[in-house]
């Protein structure tokens, strides 16, 4: 079974830019969720899907981030303005969803460096 | 809300040693689920084991075994006779039986096992 795949690997930009971040999650997962990693920290929710409407996007800084998952499969994140503070893993993660506590699958997660 | 607290940030050992994970977990829900992750320095989160609160048995899978007791909310994990490919930070995340089951996680306990 292929895994979650997320690229690109790593991106550097400068602040007040944007960047875009896609995950590609495991075929028949229909939850699907970004997680930001800061250094030294657990990771943290921005967002949930299931299938292709959002489920929790409460912590999501929404004047700057966004997120979609057209057609419930692929999703893009994206950063637009880029702020120093948002320098992170940025990590996808899918599972099949429901409430029985499924475990996840996490991609390798794309490094965000805002300078 | 929910919340896990992992009071050990770093541990160091020699290899061969024992070494337990604490993990503390916060949440009004009677239903809900532990998780272990491993994370290498490469990154991707590593699923070790997933806990119902319904199922407090001990579960030991080869030099791994997890404690879980509800009396104290703890859910710790021990690695016998360490070994230098076990050098990784270890998450304890939180899911609760709702349709978001999203994870919350510690801070992490990074462990260096020495040769």
């Amino acid at each position: 079974e292929a895994g979650v795949a997320q690229s690109p690997r790593y991106k550097i930009i400068e602040k007040r830019q944007s960047v875009a971040f896609w995950c590609n999650p495991i075929s028949g997962h229909a939850t699907l969720y970004w997680y930001q990693q800061i250094l030294g920290q657990g990771p943290k929710l921005l967002i949930q899907f299931q299938n292709n409407g959002v489920v929790d996007d409460s912590q999501l800084p929404k004047d700057r981030f966004s997120a979609e998952r057209l057609k419930g499969v692929d999703s893009t994140l994206k950063i637009q303005p880029a702020k120093l503070e948002d320098s992170a893993v940025y990590l996808c993660a899918s599972s099949l969803g429901g409430n029985r506590g499924y475990g996840y699958t996490f991609g390798s997660g794309t490094r965000l460096t805002v300078v | 809300a929910q919340k896990v607290t992992q009071a050990q940030t770093e541990i160091s050992v020699v290899e061969k040693e024992d070494v337990t994970l604490d993990c503390v977990y916060e949440t009004r829900d009677t239903t809900y689920y532990l998780f272990w992750y491993k994370q290498p320095p490469s990154g991707e989160l590593v699923f070790l084991i997933r806990r119902n609160s319904f199922d407090e048995q001990n579960e030991i899978s080869g030099r791994y075994s997890w404690n879980f007791q509800k009396s104290t909310s703890s859910f710790n994990f021990t690695i016998t006779a360490s070994q230098v490919v076990d050098s990784a930070v270890y998450f304890c995340a939180l899911s609760l039986n709702n349709a978001g089951n999203m994870l919350t996680f510690g801070g992490g306990t990074r462990l260096m096992v020495k040769p």
